[in-house]
């Protein structure tokens, strides 16, 4: 079984709608990361946690929210979808230097 | 925080020949990883060198780090199709956990 997993893997959605992606992982760490990556500019960091009660802004979190409901969760939302919001989104996970990248989830927005 | 650069964005090179990919950074770092990417799937770690290093090998990888002109390379030796993929480097902002990406090199490797 993967050690970072994300549902679900592809989704799409129309302007306006409420959605939640989800990351869970059996790695047994502290940290957990949600990256954006759009084609051509990389990966963009949104939101990160060190441990569950410690929740961070990252570099374009405007408009996306998150959850960590545990060590092993960390969900991102996006309260009213809009479609420049259509990316790739990884989630992330590390103990150490390394991070652990789980498969993604493709969202498009119409 | 701004992305690095890396260059080139792209590069096509024959099975058996060396690939060399360049990143600029913009800050005072903890270290410098390097991942690979296969087409739309999750990144994968593949070396890291700490800013007190710099050079650093893992298999057919080599990387070298220069903190004075920010800049790190990463030669791939005696290329494999199987190494076709987009590779990314990743500053470690010095005081941080986190990561700030480049925008990728993509190397084809043709058999």
């Amino acid at each position: 079984d993967a050690d970072v997993t994300q549902t679900p893997r592809n989704r799409i959605t129309k302007t306006g709608k409420r959605i939640m992606l989800e990351c869970s992982q059996t790695k047994g760490h502290d940290r957990m990361y949600w990256y954006r990556q759009d084609p051509g500019l990389g990966l963009r960091l949104i939101y990160y946690s060190f441990d569950v009660k410690d929740i961070n802004k990252g570099e374009i979190s405007d408009g996306y929210s998150v959850s960590r409901q545990a060590q092993a969760k960390f969900s991102l939302s996006l309260e009213s979808a809009i479609p420049n919001q259509t990316a790739l989104y990884f989630c992330a996970t590390s103990q150490g230097n390394e991070q652990f990248f789980g498969p993604g989830t493709r969202l498009t927005v119409l | 925080s701004q992305q690095g650069e890396e260059d080139p964005q792209a590069l096509s090179i024959q099975e058996g020949e060396n690939a060399t990919m360049n990143c600029s950074y913009k800050t005072s770092i903890n270290n410098l990883q390097w991942y690979r990417q296969n087409s739309g799937r999750g990144l994968v770690h593949l070396i890291l060198i700490r800013s007190n290093e710099r050079e650093k090998h893992s298999g057919r990888l080599r990387v070298t780090l220069d903190t004075s002109k920010k800049s790190s390379s990463l030669l791939i030796t005696a290329s494999r199709a199987a190494d076709t993929a987009s590779y990314f480097c990743a500053e470690e902002e010095a005081g941080s956990y986190q990561l700030t990406f480049g925008k990728g090199t993509k190397l084809s490797v043709i058999p």
